[in-house]
């Protein structure tokens, strides 16, 4: 059974970066799958930030392209996101995901619970 | 960016009424069209990939259909365990994008 588990800071002051970890359990983090970040403020909608492949490939939402870092670490079996320069526009709940089996990128099947980033002095 | 409309942003309906929501790319994206169900306090829950598969597990009442840039998704007979948020996402082209949202609740 394919688990993923967010953990870090939920409080980041305004100008800090926000860090975030996505443990892996039951896959490789070395599978053939594009592992994903998608966030969602309080109230609205989903928003992708981005995705890593297990070469340490990456891609990025150009509206966050500048600030964002996704780096993979296998020896963990995990994947983690920097956000720096943060706002409050940045509170949100931030979710770590992969695609479902059978595909690399696409339809996001396993989802962590979710954890809430506040961003406030 | 490929743009996804998504309506109505919400709706209300009876419990075995018909249910549909419609999702309109801003670009063609062929098949590559996913609806997600969300119960608040949860992450979102694939239901539907590429248009029209049902993901296994999901209850046959879920549906989806469309190609190109407009898709629709129906649930058959609304039950209670329904009342949740629904989005679309393409998968098309990068970034990947969701719709608005569509918040069904009970009448």
């Amino acid at each position: 059974q394919v688990q993923l588990q967010e953990s870090g800071p939920g409080l980041v002051k305004p100008s800090g970066t926000l860090s975030l970890t996505c443990g892996v359990s039951g896959d490789s983090i070395s599978s053939s799958k594009w592992w994903t970040w998608v966030r969602q403020p309080p109230g609205k909608g989903l928003e992708w930030i981005g995705e890593i492949y297990h070469t340490g490939s990456t891609n990025y939402n150009p509206s966050l392209k500048s600030r964002v870092t996704i780096f993979i670490d296998k020896s963990k079996n995990q994947f983690s996101l920097n956000l720096n320069s943060v706002t409050a526009a940045d509170t949100a709940v931030y979710y770590c995901a992969r695609p479902s089996s059978g595909y690399s990128s696409g339809p996001l099947d396993y989802w962590g619970q979710g954890t809430l980033v506040t961003v406030s002095s | 960016d490929i743009q996804m409309t998504q309506s109505p942003s919400s709706l209300s309906a009876s419990v075995g009424d018909r249910v549909t929501i419609t999702c309109q790319a801003s670009q063609d994206i062929t098949k590559y069209l996913n609806w997600y169900q969300q119960k608040p306090g949860k992450a979102p829950n694939l239901l539907i990939y590429d248009a029209s598969n049902l993901k296994p597990g999901v209850p046959s009442r879920f549906s989806g259909s469309g190609s190109g840039t407009d898709f629709t998704f129906t649930i058959s007979s609304l039950q209670p365990e329904d009342i949740a948020t629904y989005y679309c996402q393409q998968y098309d082209k990068l970034p990947l994008t969701f719709g608005g949202g569509t918040k069904v609740e009970i009448k």
